[in-house]
């Protein structure tokens, strides 16, 4: 059984441009979770996906986007990055609904912004 | 803002030695989670105790929660070098995400 799933595992880019991370939940999981982790700090909610929608989002802007698709994959986009957009992302999934049952992490995407 | 804080922000014991850290937390919770993480990757679930739990054990973990003091603990008994990692605290309010602490990094000396 494959666990989450985290593609690319590491991605260069430089200010302004514009980046798609993507994120394949463990089988039998319907709900996808977004966080970013800078260096040193714990990760931080940015949003989740249930039945395609966004259903909740933390204290990100709006360049800070996202998709679920109906075989419950997901995407996390951000447009016009920053220096401080370079951090860890991490994708995690969870069963029935994801009301904070215990979240499978993967292996994360380490995003650098030059 | 973090919900989560853990003490002490670094600790280095000596292999076979138990190991401990603490989480604070502001508001009320629906449950408190522990993760590690190796090397800057991925999130492991250790163990997760409810509001209405006092202690859960899973190996060689033990964990413990005050809600009258808004705290945890984690207590790993024999350490070994592969427990060498971050910890996390997670809290879980009434809503979907989880809020972490800035962790606690363990280092274990042969």
């Amino acid at each position: 059984d494959a666990g989450v799933t985290q593609s690319p595992t590491h991605l260069i880019k430089t200010r302004g441009q514009q980046v798609t991370l993507r994120c394949s939940p463990k089988s039998g999981h319907d709900t996808v979770s977004w966080y970013q982790q800078a260096l040193g700090q714990g990760p931080q909610f940015i949003f989740q996906y249930y039945e395609e929608e966004e259903r909740q989002r933390g204290n990100f802007p709006d360049r800070f986007s996202g998709h679920q698709f109906p075989n419950y994959s997901s995407e996390l986009n951000v447009n016009a990055l920053l220096l401080g957009d370079s951090a860890l992302y991490l994708c995690a999934s969870s069963p029935r609904g994801g009301y904070t049952d215990t979240q499978y992490f993967g292996p994360g995407t380490r995003l650098t912004v030059l | 803002s973090q919900q989560g804080e853990e003490d002490p922000q670094a600790l280095s014991i000596q292999e076979g030695e138990n190991a401990t850290m603490n989480c604070s937390y502001k508001t009320s919770i629906n449950n408190l989670q522990w993760y590690r993480q190796n090397s800057g990757r991925g999130l492991v679930h250790l163990i997760l105790i409810r509001s209405n739990e006092r202690e859960k054990h899973s190996g060689r973990l033990r964990v413990t929660l005050d809600t009258s003091k808004k705290s945890s603990s984690l207590l790993i008994t024999a350490s070994r070098a592969a427990d060498t990692a971050s910890y996390f605290c997670a809290t879980a309010l009434n809503d979907y995400k989880l809020s972490f602490g800035a962790g606690t990094t363990v280092t274990v000396r042969a």
